[in-house]
């Protein structure tokens, strides 16, 4: 099956420049999650959506950052406006239900975003 | 609020050599553990998942343990070999399904 694809994989703007990445899941998997991974660290969940529906966005920075999930499927993740301190990568995961996987989160490659 | 460290930061090891990775937690309340591997430039691995209610995985020349009550869980690699060389997460999954990983071991296996 394919992977989890993300688009672009390297985007450099300024600060304050608006900057969006989209995420399009493994087929058929309901749950979606969008990561931040600042250098040298882990990654961090931003948001998590199961179908077009959010679960989880307490750890968005929502005076900034905004992701919608329309139909289900594919996501985007918007940054408007950028600060320097969102230079990152990007990770995109989803989840399926699988008889034997249901808890594995499959990413994908990611956005590496760097703001000057 | 759940805490992940990840011991050693950095590790260089000469092939053939076994080594052992460790990951600790703050909340003992989890539903499973995931270690994951990370390449240069490329997304997150799934290596080993273990339930709260498991000791230990394998695959290959992996073992992972899960030690729940402690707080702690090791990834034994064996016999390393170059290709090896990545970065290894740790990542507990609490009830709310929400991953919370730990700073990664950067392993590097040397000729």
């Amino acid at each position: 099956e394919a992977g989890v694809a993300q688009s672009p994989r390297y985007k450099i703007i300024e600060k304050r420049q608006s900057v969006a990445f989209w995420c399009n899941p493994i087929s058929g998997h309901a749950t979606l999650y969008w990561y931040q991974q600042i250098l040298g660290q882990g990654p961090k969940l931003l948001i998590q959506f199961q179908n077009n529906g959010v679960v989880d966005d307490s750890q968005l920075p929502k005076d900034r950052f905004s992701a919608e999930r329309l139909k289900g499927v594919d996501s985007t993740l918007k940054i408007q406006p950028a600060k320097l301190e969102d230079s990152a990568v990007y990770l995109c995961a989803s989840r399926g239900t699988s008889a034997f996987r249901t808890d594995t989160q499959y990413f994908g490659p990611g956005t590496r975003l760097t703001v000057l | 609020k759940q805490e992940v460290t990840q011991i050693p930061a950095a590790l260089s090891v000469p092939e053939g050599e076994n080594l052992v990775l460790n990951c600790s937690f703050t909340d003992s309340a989890i539903y499973n553990l995931q270690w994951f591997r990370q390449d240069p430039g490329k997304g997150l691995t799934s290596l080993l998942l273990i339930q709260s209610s498991q000791r230990e995985q394998t695959s290959g020349r992996l073992n992972a343990s899960l030690d729940k009550s402690s707080g702690r869980s090791t990834l034994y690699i064996a016999a390393s070999q170059p290709g090896d060389s990545a970065t290894y997460l740790c990542a507990v999954r609490g009830t709310a399904s929400k991953l919370t990983f730990g700073t990664g071991t950067r392993l590097q296996v040397t000729l």
